[in-house]
């Protein structure tokens, strides 16, 4: 079966430090692969999204950045941290190719930027 | 650009008390629309796809519905357990992203 892995689960950092979370898929191959943040109060918003090794779109202009280095895994990375960054990030993964594939996440990161 | 809405908010019923959830969207085309379950601190969970209006999916003591304009989440003599926050998500035909709204907090009280 397939399982998704996101750590840490809970990270406080201060502004204007870097940032790394890094998620991994399993069970499954050439997946799509996803980061939403959720807000409080607010939907969930797509930050990027990859359809393949290197293949990242931007959804949202920010100071975030992601890198896909290898086929089941994501990396979310930020240079230097706003307040406006806090929130729960969210990996989540689609089969590539299959018509209406749900998306299935992983357990989220609570981010707090003090 | 696509949109969806849910309402109310926040849901608070007595163990039993069936209800619907409403989810409103407008897109391009549509896709499909999913719905999800969260619980505090997780991820959410996939419940169902609908794919086109008259479309029904049960899953336990959930129903949900698909017409052209909006998709209603039913729950039948609900249980604490099902409280949870209920989100909704529309596919267009262009992209591979799902748009989602912000959810109905549904509280289920024993």
């Amino acid at each position: 079966s397939q399982t998704i892995h996101q750590w840490p689960a809970t990270l406080v950092q201060p502004v204007g430090s870097p940032l790394s979370l890094e998620c991994t898929v399993e069970g499954t191959s050439n997946p799509n692969l996803y980061w939403y943040r959720q807000a409080a109060g607010r939907g969930l918003q797509l930050l990027f999204y990859s359809v393949g090794i290197g293949q990242i779109s931007s959804e949202v202009p920010q100071n975030l950045s992601a890198s896909r280095p290898q086929d089941r895994q994501f990396i979310l990375s930020s240079k230097k941290l706003l307040l406006s960054d806090s929130g729960f990030y969210l990996c989540a993964w689609s089969v590539r190719g299959l018509y209406n594939s749900p998306l299935h996440f992983g357990n989220g990161t609570r981010l707090t930027v003090t | 650009e696509d949109q969806v809405t849910q309402s109310p908010e926040a849901l608070r019923l007595q163990e039993g008390e069936s209800s619907s959830l409403n989810c409103s969207y407008t897109v391009s085309g549509l896709r499909g629309l999913f719905w999800y379950r969260q619980d505090p601190g997780k991820g959410p969970e996939f419940l169902f796809t609908l794919y086109s209006a008259g479309e029904e999916k049960e899953k336990e003591r959930l129903k949900a519905t698909l017409t052209k304009k909006e998709s209603f989440l039913h729950i039948t003599a609900p249980k604490p357990e099902d409280s949870a926050t209920y989100l909704c998500a529309v596919r267009n035909f262009g992209n591979e992203k799902l748009t989602f709204g912000t959810g109905t907090r549904l509280t289920i009280i024993p």
